[in-house]
């Protein structure tokens, strides 16, 4: 059962030009959407998040935005550079041990 | 660097064999998480502690137990390993109480092959 899906494995887009990755959830009760980038031979580091109270979350080139109705959350990355490329996890904040549940990442790759 | 620090990197075993993962938080997080990630498949949260108690059990198998020690170092085994254990394994740590969020610093992950 996942609740937390990212429905591309992967993604290519030009340097300069917009990334966008999106997550789909399932569980409404979630209240708190993150985003984190892993590099290979690293571990996942923290980009960016959003409460459910709001519907966007802006830090320099990073921009999340969500829609509940939908129940669906995308990463703006604008403008893309190659040391963006990496894979990027979603996750949510869930259920009343507040644990992330993750989705299965999006490799990005940026193209020079 | 996150400040938190896995041993070893890469581990190689035999089907029903047992291992210890052992991780380092980052000075003074008293949280650290477990997490299993399986090939192409998002992370799976196993446990957590704070402070030397378990707070939150996830998908953690049976044979899979972990602690939490007195210098805040966890370590996590892994028993009657199968084919299907193996996996990148992260440990991450926090700062703050357990049911609040606070940000989870992750370590670079143990890779654990079993044959």
């Amino acid at each position: 059962d996942q609740q937390v899906k990212q429905n591309s494995p992967s993604l290519s887009v030009q340097e300069g030009r917009i990334s966008i990755l999106n997550c789909d959830y399932t569980n409404s009760m979630f209240d708190y959407f993150l985003w984190y980038k892993k590099y290979p031979a690293e571990g996942p580091t923290f980009l960016i998040s959003i409460s459910s109270i709001k519907d966007k979350n802006e830090d320099g080139r990073f921009t999340v935005f969500l829609n509940k109705s939908a129940k669906h959350l995308s990463l703006h990355i604008v403008p893309s550079q190659p040391g963006d490329s990496a894979v990027y996890f979603c996750a949510a904040r869930g259920d009343s041990n507040y644990q992330l549940i993750w989705g299965a990442g999006t490799k990005l790759i940026i193209k020079p | 660097d996150s400040g938190v620090t896995q041993t070893p990197k890469h581990l190689i075993t035999a089907t029903g064999q047992r291992v210890t993962l052992r991780c380092s938080p980052r000075s003074g997080d008293l949280s650290v998480y477990w997490y299993q990630q399986s090939l192409d498949q998002g992370l799976q949260f196993l446990i957590q502690y704070y402070n030397g108690e378990e707070r939150a059990k996830g998908n953690i198998l049976e044979r899979f137990s972990a602690q939490q020690f007195p210098d805040l170092h966890s370590e996590l085994n892994l028993s009657s390993l199968e084919l299907g254990d193996s996996a990148l394994y992260f440990c991450a740590s926090s700062s703050g109480p357990p049911r609040g969020y606070n940000e989870q610093f992750f370590g670079p992950g143990t890779r654990l092959t079993v044959l």
